[in-house]
């Protein structure tokens, strides 16, 4: 019964170019949410989607940044044009159904780098 | 808004002794409040997780509090080992319409052998 699973768990980008950041949620879990943990600060919510639709995106930066839960395959986090703010660590979450009561089980996140 | 707040920010102490590590919310309609451990540079560890009709919960060590009334959580360390050093977060699962989770900064833990 494996977890969340993130990849890559590390990555390393030039300013400019596009990042790809992969999320598989727990087995039968239709909710995923991103998270991010910029250096010396607290993780901060940035986005909730449920298969094929985004339902909030209020923490997510209006420019750049991009999230996507297809039918099939990972949720993608996608920032194009990266800059060295970006360098975070990016943690993604999954739930069954995204009721409040429900627990959300947190991935081994992916550590990003800009140059 | 749920906001949460950890209390220190650093801590250090001799391998042994016993600690208490603090956090407090403003939203006491929270759902569950969950302890996570990270190390430099690595994942989230979860340690203990409290549902809101608990009042406490213990895995070895380690024992996690819950107070709602006061907006209070404190995870208590017994017998503190160099290896347990590592940075301790809070988070406060609150409702939004679905789950909102809200962490803390964290407590910085070094425990000196």
């Amino acid at each position: 019964n494996a977890g969340v699973m993130q990849n890559p768990r590390h990555l390393v980008r030039r300013r400019g170019q596009e990042a790809r950041l992969r999320c598989s949620p727990m087995k039968g879990h239709s909710h995923v949410y991103w998270y991010r943990q910029l250096p010396e600060e607290g993780l901060k919510f940035m986005v909730y989607l449920q298969k094929e639709n985004i339902i909030d995106e209020s923490g997510m930066p209006k420019e750049r940044f991009s999230a996507e839960f297809p039918k099939e395959g990972p949720s993608i986090l996608r920032i194009q044009q990266v800059v060295r703010g970006d360098s975070a660590a990016y943690f993604c979450a999954s739930s069954f159904s995204g009721r409040p009561v429900e627990t959300q089980y947190f991935g081994p996140g992916t550590r990003l780098l800009v140059l | 808004k749920q906001e949460v707040t950890q209390i220190p920010a650093a801590l250090s102490v001799p391998e042994g002794e016993n600690l208490v590590l603090n956090c407090s919310f403003t939203d006491s309609a929270i759902y569950n409040l969950q302890w996570f451990r990270q190390d430099p540079g690595k994942g989230l560890t979860s340690l203990l997780l409290i549902q809101s009709s608990q009042r406490e919960q213990t895995s070895g060590r380690l024992n996690a509090s819950l107070d709602k009334s006061s907006g209070r959580s404190t995870l208590y360390i017994a017998a503190s080992q160099p290896g347990d050093s590592a940075t301790y977060l809070c988070a406060g699962a609150s409702s939004g319409g679905y789950q909102k989770v809200t962490f803390g900064i964290g407590t910085k833990l070094q425990v000196i052998p």
